[in-house]
C-alpha cells in the first residue's frame, strides 16, 4: 500500500551541520504537515502546506528550520546549523482534503528520528 | 487557548483487564474535532478515531469504546479484555476551527499490558 513514507529513517548530525529530511505524502494528498515529537512527548505542529502553498509556518522553532513543496507533492524539512535541542522524531502527515474541517484524516509517515552530537 | 491534557504519564494493567485512558480538552471554539491516535514502539501514528464537537454519541469499535462529554471537556478511551498487542502511546489530539487542520497533541499515556 501507498502510505507516507519519509526518508532517512534515522539521521545523526554533528552539531552546526544542515541536515534535510524528505516527506513523500499519498498521492493525490493536498495537505501536507510536518510535526516535531521530542523524547516522551506528543507531535507539535511546525508547518502547513496546501498543494505548494506554505499557508501556516508558526511552529517552526526557528528561522534555522525551513521547509518546502515545491511541486506539491514531495515536502522536505531543512534544519541548518543544526543544534542539540532539534533532536526529536520529525512526523510528515498528509490528508485528502484542503484547509478546513471535515473528515480528512491526516496520515501520518514512519517519522525521521534525528540526533544531533 | 487550544490545550489537551492527558494526565496519565503511564499505566499498567494485566492482560484482560479493562482501561480506561483519561484525555480533557480546552478550545473556546464551537466546531471542533477530537481524535485518538496508537503509537506502537515502531513510531507511527495510528488512527483510532475522530470525533466533531457536535455528535456526543458514544462509540464502540469491537474492544475500543469512546466517552465524549462535552460537560466535562472529556473524551476519554476504554480498552477492555485487554491485551499484549495494545501495548503501545496513546495520544489524544484536538483540531478547532480556527486551525488549518494541525492537530494539538496531548502528551500521551504509555500503556503496558502484561501478560
Amino acid at each position: 500500500g501507498a502510505g507516507v513514507s519519509q526518508s532517512p529513517r534515522y539521521k545523526v548530525a554533528k552539531r552546526g551541520q544542515d541536515v534535510a529530511l524528505r516527506c513523500d505524502p499519498i498521492s493525490g494528498h493536498v495537505s501536507l504537515f510536518w510535526y516535531q515529537q521530542a523524547l516522551g512527548q506528543g507531535p507539535e505542529f511546525l508547518t502547513y502546506f496546501q498543494n505548494e502553498a506554505q499557508l501556516d509556518k508558526s511552529g517552526l522553532p526557528s528561522d534555522r528550520f525551513f521547509a518546502e513543496r515545491p511541486e506539491g507533492s514531495v515536502s522536505t524539512l531543512k534544519i541548518q546549523r543544526t543544534q542539540q535541542e532539534d533532536s526529536a522524531v520529525y512526523l510528515c502527515a498528509s490528508s485528502l482534503a484542503s484547509k478546513g474541517l471535515g473528515p480528512n484524516e491526516q496520515f501520518f509517515g514512519p517519522g525521521t528520528r534525528l540526533t544531533v552530537l | 487557548a487550544q490545550k489537551v491534557t492527558q494526565a496519565q504519564t503511564e499505566i499498567s494493567v494485566v492482560e484482560k483487564e479493562d482501561v480506561t485512558l483519561d484525555c480533557v480538552y480546552e478550545t473556546r471554539d464551537t466546531t471542533y474535532y477530537l481524535f485518538w491516535y496508537k503509537q506502537p514502539p515502531s513510531g507511527e501514528l495510528v488512527f483510532l478515531i475522530r470525533r466533531n464537537s457536535f455528535d456526543e454519541q458514544n462509540e464502540i469499535s469491537g474492544r475500543y469504546s469512546w466517552n465524549f462529554q462535552k460537560s466535562t471537556s472529556s473524551f476519554n478511551f476504554t480498552i477492555t479484555a485487554s491485551q499484549v498487542v495494545d501495548s503501545a502511546v496513546y495520544f489524544c489530539a484536538l483540531r478547532y476551527g480556527g486551525s488549518q487542520g494541525n492537530l494539538i497533541f496531548g502528551k500521551g499515556t504509555k500503556l503496558s499490558v502484561k501478560p
